[in-house]
Formats: C-alpha cells, sequence, structure tokens
C-alpha cells in the first residue's frame, strides 16, 4: 500500500467545469505538497501546506490534518489545466509521493 | 528564483555504457536528489544527498552511484546502462525552512537505453 493515495486516477472534464483530486496519505507529515507536471516537462511545485487553506488563481489547495487528506480544486477548468497533478508528503527529509492524477481538459 | 538546471532533455545510449546526468542548483540548497518516474509508479528516490561529499541510499539505488563534489552539483551515474533503466529523470533540490523544505524540481531527463 503506497504511503499516499490519490484520486482519481485519470479524469476528463470539459472546459470550464470545477475540477476536484483527492489525496490521503497514512504516514506522518509536516508539509503535503502539489505538484504540477506538464506532458514532457519537468515539475512545477504548486502549493505546500501544513494547515488551513491556499489560494493562487484559479487553483485552491486545502488539508485536513485530523483526516490526514488534502484537495487540489481547479476553478473553471482550461485545456492549458492539463497535466499530472501529484501530492507529495514530508516528514523529515522523507518525501512521499502519489502516482499522481492525469487530468485532460477538454475545449 | 531557484532554478535546477538538468544538462540533458533527451539521452540515448547503449546497454553497458556508463552514463552520467547532471544537474547543478543556483540557490545554495544543502539537499539534493535523484529520482526516477515510470507510468504507474510516480517519482521514486534513488539516491539524495545532505551535503558535499555525503550521499544516502534512496529506495531503488542498485544499479547507481552519486557524486558530490560541489555543493551546487549532483551528478547521478549508471555505471552499465541497462534496458530497465529506461526512464524519466528528476533532480530535485531542497532547503531546510522552519519545519517545512522549500522543495524544487528541474525539467527532467528523458534517458533510453537501447
Amino acid at each position: 500500500k503506497n504511503e499516499v493515495e490519490q484520486s482519481p486516477q485519470n479524469l476528463t472534464a470539459q472546459e470550464g467545469e470545477f475540477i476536484t483530486i483527492n489525496c490521503s496519505y497514512s504516514v506522518g507529515i509536516s508539509a503535503l505538497h502539489w505538484l504540477q507536471q506538464h506532458p514532457g516537462g519537468g515539475i512545477v511545485s504548486l502549493f505546500m501546506l501544513s494547515s488551513g487553506k491556499k489560494k493562487h488563481g484559479r487553483l485552491i489547495a486545502t488539508i485536513n490534518i485530523q483526516e490526514k487528506h488534502s484537495s487540489l480544486h481547479i476553478t473553471a477548468s482550461h485545456p492549458r489545466d492539463s497535466a499530472v497533478y501529484i501530492c507529495a508528503g514530508s516528514g523529515g527529509n522523507q518525501f512521499y509521493f502519489g502516482t499522481g492524477t492525469s487530468l485532460t481538459v477538454i475545449p | 528564483d531557484v532554478k535546477v538546471t538538468q544538462s540533458s532533455r533527451y539521452l540515448v545510449k547503449r546497454t553497458g555504457e556508463k552514463v552520467f546526468l547532471e544537474c547543478v542548483q543556483d540557490m545554495d540548497h544543502e539537499n539534493m536528489f535523484w529520482y526516477r518516474q515510470d507510468p504507474g509508479l510516480g517519482l521514486r528516490l534513488i539516491y539524495f544527498s545532505y551535503d558535499v561529499k555525503m550521499k544516502e541510499k534512496g529506495d531503488i539505488p542498485e544499479g547507481y552511484s552519486v557524486s558530490r563534489e560541489k555543493k551546487e552539483r549532483f551528478s547521478l551515474i549508471l555505471e552499465s546502462a541497462s534496458t530497465n533503466q529506461t526512464s524519466m529523470y528528476l533532480c530535485a533540490s531542497s532547503l531546510l525552512t522552519g519545519n517545512h523544505y522549500g522543495y524544487t524540481f528541474g525539467s527532467g531527463t528523458r534517458l533510453t537505453v537501447v
């Protein structure tokens, strides 16, 4: 069993839809990261959070420490949001990665 | 902005060759990491380094070695490349910030071993 589980694995949405990607973790972590990887590209860090909620443009990340759960929301999705989104937990010098959610937004 | 630069985006090597993947960061980060990324397996840690000349094995170190002679540079070495090492390789660096780590990835090197 992975320490970090993401759902769904694959997601297709119409442009403009509200999107949610979920992440659950089973290990103690000090921070939860959301990463974005465009096809063929490197990885960009979107959020690092340890409590509550963070917002950047159309992206919102939340974390519930008690439930060991985080969500990434994309409002008014756009085809350029098509990418793999990776959830990762960090604690000490350990990083635990989910296997990613592949998002395709259709015009 | 912190920059982590990987020397090659695409590499094709032959089985048995010795392969060097280079990673350079420009923000004086202590920690550097090498991952490989494969479909369905996500990111797996190969090696990491806390400081110059220090290295620690990650989850899948077999068939790899690393070198960190200078703080800004962390090299991944495939001693004798094999086809099962065909993968995307990602370098990252981080700085301890309070209890959390600012973490930056490079653009990746897609290695094909034929």
